[in-house]
């Protein structure tokens, strides 16, 4: 049974970095598509961007110029980075596993979320 | 604004039929795969539909949807109240080059 635990802190001051990692148990992490989404309290799902084999990535345009998102087969954990967070980024954040790159391949795997809040 | 446009809300008595909708266009539904998620109140979203009318295993079947043009559609079938949550229909936007998801239908089972 494939399982994903997002980690990292729950609080960011703003203008600072926001840094999770998403640990992945149960499967392999080498031939699909890891993904970050979030979600806003009260409002819709995210898109942030997905990495597969480490060096191949993708970005929502509207985030790209401060998402960052890594891989780390050996521990099996990817990571997200945002920069420059205001209260806008305080969500729930997502890690969540696709297995192919075209639609047909939905967000199979969920972890289970955490709470991001971005204030002084 | 979501690039896909759902219904904030629906609601029907247990037992009934609820149709969630999902519009979009040519650059996303329109070309590509839908699939459908269900979030209960405070867990994460689980897959409901794949390839716009396909079942995971351990999914009823109950859960049904299809997909014309450039609109989706989730029907739902001898609602309970089980069925309570949030709904989210997703595709690829080619235009975009991103995953693009509905603002989200709440289903209240009355």
């Amino acid at each position: 049974q494939v399982q994903l635990q997002e980690s990292g802190p729950e609080l960011v001051k703003p203008s600072e970095t926001l840094s999770l990692t998403c640990t992945v148990s149960g499967g392999y992490i080498s031939t699909y598509y890891w993904n970050w989404i979030r979600q806003p309290p009260g409002k819709g799902l995210e898109w942030i961007g997905s990495i597969f084999s480490s060096d191949i990535t993708d970005y929502n345009p509207s985030l790209k110029s401060r998402v960052s998102i890594s891989l780390d087969s050996s521990k099996k954990q990817f990571s997200l980075k945002l920069t420059s967070v205001t209260a806008a980024d305080t969500a729930v954040y997502y890690c969540a596993r696709r297995a192919g790159y075209s639609s047909s391949w939905p967000f199979d795997y969920w972890g289970q979320g955490t709470l991001v809040t971005v204030s002084s | 604004q979501s690039v896909l446009t759902q219904p904030p809300s629906v609601s029907a008595a247990p037992g009934q039929r609820v149709t969630i909708s999902c519009a979009g266009s040519s650059s996303n539904i329109g070309y590509n795969s839908v699939s459908w998620y269900q979030q209960l109140p405070g867990t994460a979203p689980k897959l409901l539909i794949y390839e716009s009318n396909k079942r995971p295993s351990g999914i009823p079947d109950r859960f049904s949807a299809s997909k014309s043009g450039t609109s989706a559609t989730l029907d739902i079938t001898g609602l309970q109240t089980g069925d309570e949550a949030d709904y989210y229909c997703g595709t690829s936007n080619s235009s975009l080059n991103a995953w693009v998801f509905g603002g989200g239908t709440k289903l209240t089972v009355l």
